[in-house]
């Protein structure tokens, strides 16, 4: 069974709509991880988590918000879906250790919002 | 500013080409640094990472990357490509803390040729 699983891998909406993406991990790490990749822009951080309690914002976190429902699980919402949040979506989690840090990705979720 | 720039943002190359991405970075501190690999459909998986110790790191299939501290660099490298190396690169970089900040490049595609 794959490490961190996602939830739809695909979906298509319209604008306006209420989106949400799951997250779920069987690493046992505790910070967790949303990103948006688009074409020529790499990764970028939309919200990250270092524990149930602990929820931060990354660098694009306009029009979406997060919840961590527990240490397993990380969901990602669009309150009111927009055409430029269609992208792809990684959940990620990472190992806290000083010489074991690593990012362990998800298979991506395939938004499109028409 | 921490920043991550990928020079090549397309590479194609032959099979049994040699292949070298570029990597610079912008962060303060002590760095670890990453090389990550996206095949077509597929998630994020770690290629080589640099924590300390010898700058010449390798990684799996056969990559290696050099960590240049006086540069700011940590180029990819592959004496001889495959086709099946054909795949999106990140390089990515975070600092001594797990609780770091990690700065995606915008990655390079790489096409190779069969």
């Amino acid at each position: 069974d794959a490490d961190v699983t996602q939830t739809p891998r695909n979906r298509i909406t319209k604008t306006g709509k209420r989106i949400m993406l799951e997250c779920s991990q069987t690493k046992g790490h505790d910070r967790m991880y949303w990103y948006r990749q688009d074409p020529g822009l790499g990764l970028r951080l939309i919200y990250y988590s270092f524990d149930v309690k602990d929820i931060n914002k990354g660098e694009i976190s306009d029009g979406y918000s997060v919840s961590r429902q527990a240490q397993a699980k990380f969901s990602l919402s669009l309150e009111s879906a927009i055409p430029n949040q269609t992208a792809l979506y990684f959940c990620a989690t990472r190992s806290a250790g000083r010489d074991t840090d690593t990012q362990y990705f998800g298979p991506g979720t395939r938004l499109t919002v028409l | 500013a921490q920043s991550v720039s990928q020079h090549n943002h397309h590479v194609i190359l032959s099979e049994a080409a040699s292949l070298e991405l570029g990597c610079n970075y912008s962060y303060g501190g002590t760095v670890n640094l990453f090389w990550y690999v996206q095949y077509p459909g597929q998630h994020l998986q770690l290629l080589l990472k640099y924590f300390s110790g010898d700058p010449l790191v390798k990684g799996i299939k056969g990559f290696e990357a050099e960590f240049i501290k006086s540069k700011f660099s940590f180029n990819l490298r592959k004496p001889s490509v495959q086709w099946s190396d054909t795949a999106e690169y990140f390089c990515a970089v975070t600092g001594y803390s797990s609780a770091s900040k990690i700065i995606f490049g915008s990655g390079t595609r790489l096409s190779i040729r069969p």
